[in-house]
């Protein structure tokens, strides 16, 4: 089965700290494409940033980067100079061809950041 | 224009009723969705249409009936639901159903059944 654990249910830091949110996943595919998707107050979900799994580079943007581990099949999500617009609950997906390329989603990771 | 656009953004509706939501899209997507989220959990996909032809049904309630009737618009039919059928409804688009650069969402329906 291909599966996604987010093991942080919540987390909260102060503003202007630097949040590191964890993924694991798991998939005996070789190729596919991992996100990170934000669901803020507004119920808008929006693309955070994404990896392909071929691409050794760290996706970076702006304060959003990621720490992409293959072998270990992780994949964090590094916030700089958190911002109180970046309360949200954090998504992490992946797809491979396995999954006809549809989301598969972690269960979430509320984030506060603290005035 | 990078907007994926639901209406309503809030529906009550009574067990007997019927109603639609609208999705609707103008970035050339090829590949629509409509996915179901309860509180504070992913979404669940429903349906996928790819080049306006069902592509996938996730075995849901023929009480929710999809339409594509043309490449950006995606409408959700709703007839004789059940209070657990209350969620927020999300519609995304991709550019093709496939390794794309991620789907977008729109904001998002809160229905209310009661």
């Amino acid at each position: 089965a291909q599966t996604v654990t987010q093991s942080q249910p919540e987390m909260s830091v102060q503003e202007a700290e630097t949040v590191t949110l964890s993924c694991t996943y798991d998939t005996s595919e070789n190729n596919y494409y991992l996100f990170w998707y934000k669901q803020p107050p507004s119920r808008q979900m929006i693309l955070v940033i994404r990896q392909e799994a071929y691409k050794q580079q760290n996706a970076t943007e702006n304060r959003f980067s990621v720490n992409f581990q293959k072998a270990a099949k992780s994949f964090s999500l590094k916030i700089s100079d958190s911002q109180l617009g970046d309360t949200a609950m954090y998504f992490c997906a992946f797809m491979t061809s396995r999954s006809n390329y549809q989301l598969i989603w972690g269960a979430g990771t509320k984030l506060i950041i603290k005035p | 224009d990078t907007e994926v656009t639901q209406t309503p953004k809030h529906l009550v509706m009574g067990m007997t009723n019927k109603k639609s939501l609208k999705c609707e899209q103008h970035m050339g997507h090829r590949a629509m969705y409509w996915y179901k989220q309860k509180a504070k959990k992913p979404p669940e996909l429903m349906f996928v249409y790819s080049y306006e032809k069902l592509s996938i049904n996730e075995s849901v309630p023929s009480r929710f009936s999809p339409e594509c009737p043309n490449s950006s618009l995606l409408n959700l039919h709703l007839h004789a639901l059940q209070p657990e059928d209350s969620a927020l409804y999300l519609c995304a688009s991709s550019q093709v159903q496939g390794p794309t650069r991620g789907a977008f969402f729109g904001q998002g329906t809160r229905l209310t059944v009661v």
